[in-house]
């Protein structure tokens, strides 16, 4: 599975939306970018995933580049209870491959009052 | 809560004694994973199984470590003749698959060993 960078660490005001980047120059054409975010003393928990459209759900928006070497998780108004650790992963999303995420450092995401 | 879980929470042990982690998957997944966790590190996996069968394991995973899941559902791992090293969190997650829309990892709360 590709690498990826992240900040190790980013400032959000509450109510304001945050954007984490995320650059994976060496994704292959089939893997996919999840991302999952881990709240302290908790499991990680998944948020959303893309192969090249942009994609949202309830939690978030991911926008993915065109050449698709980076990316960006989007929460449009950040909660303080959005303060947590944010991964960035990508990985082959096959019924005949292992499944497992790699996960990095992350980017620990934290919203201020 | 039908989410996976696992059990203890929390255990200290002393150095050399043997531990054993249970977790039990959201029904349904066959595939179930084990990762480690230490302070400030992100989860390192472990090894995977589909349904009874274990599929991959990590370096990580040394001869004193076990991992089993006799009939496909719950999950138990044992660490043997525990080190201060094995001090972590140890996270178990479950599948329903591996593709796009079957391979999102539920993660349970995790069990957080301390070796004394």
């Amino acid at each position: 599975d590709a690498k990826t960078t992240q900040p190790p660490s980013m400032d959000c005001a509450e109510g304001r939306a945050a954007n984490l980047p995320c650059n994976h120059s060496t994704i292959s054409g089939n893997e996919y970018v999840y991302w999952y975010r881990q709240i302290h003393s908790q499991g990680p928990q998944y948020i959303i995933h893309g192969l090249k459209n942009n994609e949202t759900n309830e939690m978030a928006s991911l926008i993915i580049t065109e050449d698709r070497k980076s990316s960006t998780l989007i929460l449009p108004h950040a909660t303080l209870r959005d303060t947590a650790v944010y991964y960035c992963i990508v990985r082959v999303a096959a019924y005949n491959q292992g499944g497992k995420l790699i996960f990095g450092q992350g980017t620990e995401l934290s919203v201020k009052p | 809560d039908t989410g996976v879980s696992q059990d203890p929470r929390h255990k200290i042990t002393k150095r050399g004694q043997n531990v054993t982690f249970r977790c039990d998957p959201i029904s349904e997944h066959n595939r179930l994973y084990w990762y480690r966790q230490t302070l400030g590190q992100g989860p390192e996996f472990l090894t995977y199984f589909q349904n009874e069968a274990q599929l991959e394991k990590s370096r990580l995973l040394s001869d004193r470590f076990s991992a089993e899941r006799p009939k496909g559902s719950f999950s138990t791992l044992e660490i043997q003749r525990t080190e201060q090293g094995d001090s972590a969190m140890y996270l178990c997650a479950s599948s329903l698959g591996a593709g796009v829309g079957t391979g999102e990892l539920f993660f349970g709360e995790g069990s957080r060993l301390t070796v004394l």
